[in-house]
């Protein structure tokens, strides 16, 4: 177990709709790391929080968005939602802004 | 631009063998590099990680990592292999506050 809670572990819903994926990091962990993972699309970077600031975007599309609230958890939103959103979303934390991430178990989501 | 490179999709063992799976990087500065595993349907875990020092670092599950800085390399190792240690390997280098990871090489240890 890592320490890092997310949820929900899987989530059905269609095209067009809006959906949020939640992150609880390990405790003491400042930074937050959203990711999304594709079958044939690798590991693919999307946001960086550090204590509720945003420090790193990646490749997150405009209709996804996230913010990191003062008790340091995390909501990825995920709006208008397309067949190819499909993915295993993971949250990770970390101490600082050079460590070691801790990965959360994923939230996967289908778009029917 | 930062890099890492996992040139094998897959790697084939049978059991009891040696394993190796690969890692190469580009960087300007000293690299932070990192291995990290992938089982089916779970997060990544982190296996070990080389900042400074002894070029061979010891991690989890018995992996070790040597670091070549002459050959840009970060191979991970494994002396005997399990069949449980099949999983997918990532292998990442720090760039700044983000962590470029490589596209994985799944490894499938045979009985």
């Amino acid at each position: 177990d890592s320490g890092v809670t997310q949820t929900p572990k899987h989530l059905i819903t269609a095209t067009g709709q809006r959906v949020t994926l939640r992150c609880s990091p390990r405790s003491g962990d400042l930074s937050v790391y959203w990711y999304q993972q594709s079958l044939d699309q690798g590991l693919q970077f999307l946001i960086q929080y550090y204590n509720g600031e945003e420090r790193a975007k990646g490749n997150i599309l405009e209709r996804f968005s996230a913010q990191q609230f003062p008790d340091l958890h995390s909501e990825l939103n995920l709006s208008s939602l397309e067949l190819g959103d499909s993915a295993l979303y993971f949250c990770a934390s970390s101490l600082g802004v050079a460590g070691e991430l801790f990965f959360g178990e994923g939230s996967r989501l289908t778009v029917l | 631009a930062q890099s890492v490179a996992q040139p094998e999709d897959q790697v084939n063992v049978a059991e009891g063998n040696p394993l190796t799976v690969k890692c190469t990087y580009s960087v300007s500065g000293n690299p932070y590099l990192f291995w990290y595993v992938q089982y089916p349907n779970r997060g990544l875990q982190f296996l070990l990680k080389y900042i400074t020092g002894d070029n061979l670092v010891k991690g989890s599950y018995g992996f070790e990592a040597e670091f070549n800085k002459s050959q840009t390399s970060f191979h991970l190792k494994k002396p005997s292999a399990l069949v449980s240690d099949s999983a997918l390997y990532f292998c990442a280098v720090r760039d700044n506050y983000q962590l470029i990871w490589g596209a994985g090489t799944k490894l499938i240890i045979k009985p």
